[in-house]
């Protein structure tokens, strides 16, 4: 079993729509979670941070960790033609992170 | 925010030859730099680990007389590919962080380097 799974799609949805990005990972050993945004050719980019169980909120953006099920998610609410990219889900201790596949999204005008 | 550049931001070179990537951090220190190697349609993979003036801790399966990597001062490091042939070619993306600890300090990724081996 991968440390961290993550679905690599591809997503479309419509301008508007509720995005849901999930991951799961079988280290319990994990602390920080983090949602990394990637867009093609480039480095990727901090979306969200974590380090408890619960929801986080900035904007558009909800990231919720459950550790008893070991499973995050990344919301993104009123998608936009911009959002499309691909979200790579990250979680680590205090030194080396490690990335899920990342789920490529398309949000369609 | 903190900043990381990474020059080249491409490269092409013929097989057997060695290619260089600069890693900067410009507006802080970055005690730990880590080193990464991005195929297409796949996650990020750590290949090693730098802190600054000391020797890079590589991980599992990352040859380390292949890619040397030099972290001599607190805004610069350094991956050298040597003897690079066509299977390493792949988007190379180094990241830095500024404080180690127990506590969590944000990686700051630099823009990538793609490398292609002819």
């Amino acid at each position: 079993q991968k440390e961290v799974e993550q679905d690599p799609g591809p997503l479309s949805v419509p301008e508007g729509a509720i995005v849901s990005l999930n991951c799961t990972y079988s280290n319990s050993a994990f602390q920080y979670f983090m949602w990394y945004r990637q867009y093609s050719r480039k480095g990727p980019e901090l979306l969200m941070y974590t380090y408890s169980s619960g929801n986080k909120e900035d904007g558009r953006f909800t990231a919720q960790v459950d550790k008893s099920s070991k499973y995050i998610s990344l919301f993104i609410r009123d998608s936009q033609p911009s959002d499309s990219a691909t979200y790579l889900c990250a979680m680590g201790g205090s030194e080396k992170l490690v990335f899920g596949k990342g789920t490529k999204l398309t949000v369609n005008p | 925010g903190a900043v990381v550049s990474q020059h080249p931001s491409w490269v092409i070179c013929k097989s057997g030859t060695s290619v260089k990537i600069e890693c900067r951090s410009l507006d802080f220190q970055a005690t730990t730099m880590f080193w990464y190697r991005q195929f297409p349609k796949q996650s990020l993979m750590l290949m090693a680990t730098s802190n600054e003036g000391s020797k890079a801790t590589y991980e599992q399966g990352v040859e380390k007389d292949k890619f040397l990597i030099n972290h001599a001062s607190l805004t610069l490091s350094t991956l050298t590919v040597t003897s690079a042939h066509p299977e390493d070619s792949s988007f190379y993306i180094c990241s830095a962080r500024e404080l180690a600890g127990d506590s969590y300090n944000e990686q700051f990724f630099g823009p990538g380097t793609r490398l292609t081996v002819l």
